[in-house]
């Protein structure tokens, strides 16, 4: 089975912090994903990488970044964390061979920004 | 660009009634078609996918018919349980490569016994 794995479940910042959400997955997928998920909004896309050190912005770039140094985890960093980007942020990966390729997901990780 | 409609939640039903969730997608070319469902405190997981015009994708009871001719991709259940509470959500894909998915913005179902 494919397994999505997110360093933490919940985490409490406070405005300013530097903050690291790590993802690994365990199925060597070139292609992996963050979105952030509010509630009305559905999920949006933050960065997503298609290889090592590879990255491409996606619909709500601003105000995050991303590292990927091993094909197995993307981490995602928020540079100053505002209270604005309290959310669920949910990491996934997905493989290049085949078509119509399932995007695998994480847990998740709840943040709040205080 | 590509965007997913999906109808407003929240949805509330009884166990056994039957369940459609409309879902219509705007789209150039030939995207391929999903439903991700997602249970309280976990993340998503495919429920059933679509890659063609009149393919159907089932699972676990839950259908949908991709239709190319009113660019829809709806999701139905004959008889729905309690344990089918959770939120679902459309999405679509071009498959360029990059996987990126366009998602709907996920309508809650709640089942009551």
């Amino acid at each position: 089975d494919v397994k999505v794995t997110q360093s933490s479940r919940y985490l409490v910042k406070r405005t300013g912090e530097k903050v690291f959400l790590e993802c690994v997955q365990d199925m060597d997928h070139e292609n992996m994903f963050w979105y952030r998920q509010d509630p009305g909004l559905g999920l949006r896309l933050i960065y997503f990488s298609y290889d090592v050190k590879m990255k491409e912005k996606g619909d709500i770039p601003e105000g995050y970044s991303v590292s990927r140094e091993k094909k197995e985890r993307f981490s995602l960093i928020l540079e100053s964390a505002s209270t604005n980007q309290t959310s669920m942020y949910l990491c996934a990966s997905t493989g290049t061979s085949g078509r119509a390729r399932e995007q695998y997901f994480g847990p998740g990780t709840r943040l709040t920004v205080t | 660009g590509d965007s997913v409609t999906q109808m407003e939640g929240p949805v509330t039903l009884s166990e056994e009634a039957f369940l459609t969730i409309n879902c219509t997608y705007t789209a150039t070319g030939y995207p391929s078609l999903f439903w991700y469902v997602q249970y309280p405190g976990e993340g998503l997981q495919l429920l059933l996918k679509a890659t063609k015009a009149d393919d159907k994708g089932s699972n676990k009871g839950f259908e949908a018919t991709y239709r190319k001719e009113t660019t829809s991709f709806h999701l139905e259940k004959g008889s729905v349980q309690v344990s089918d509470s959770a939120v679902y959500f459309c999405a679509l894909t071009q498959g360029s490569g990059s996987e990126k998915l366009v998602f709907g913005k996920g309508t809650k179902l709640t089942v009551n016994p």
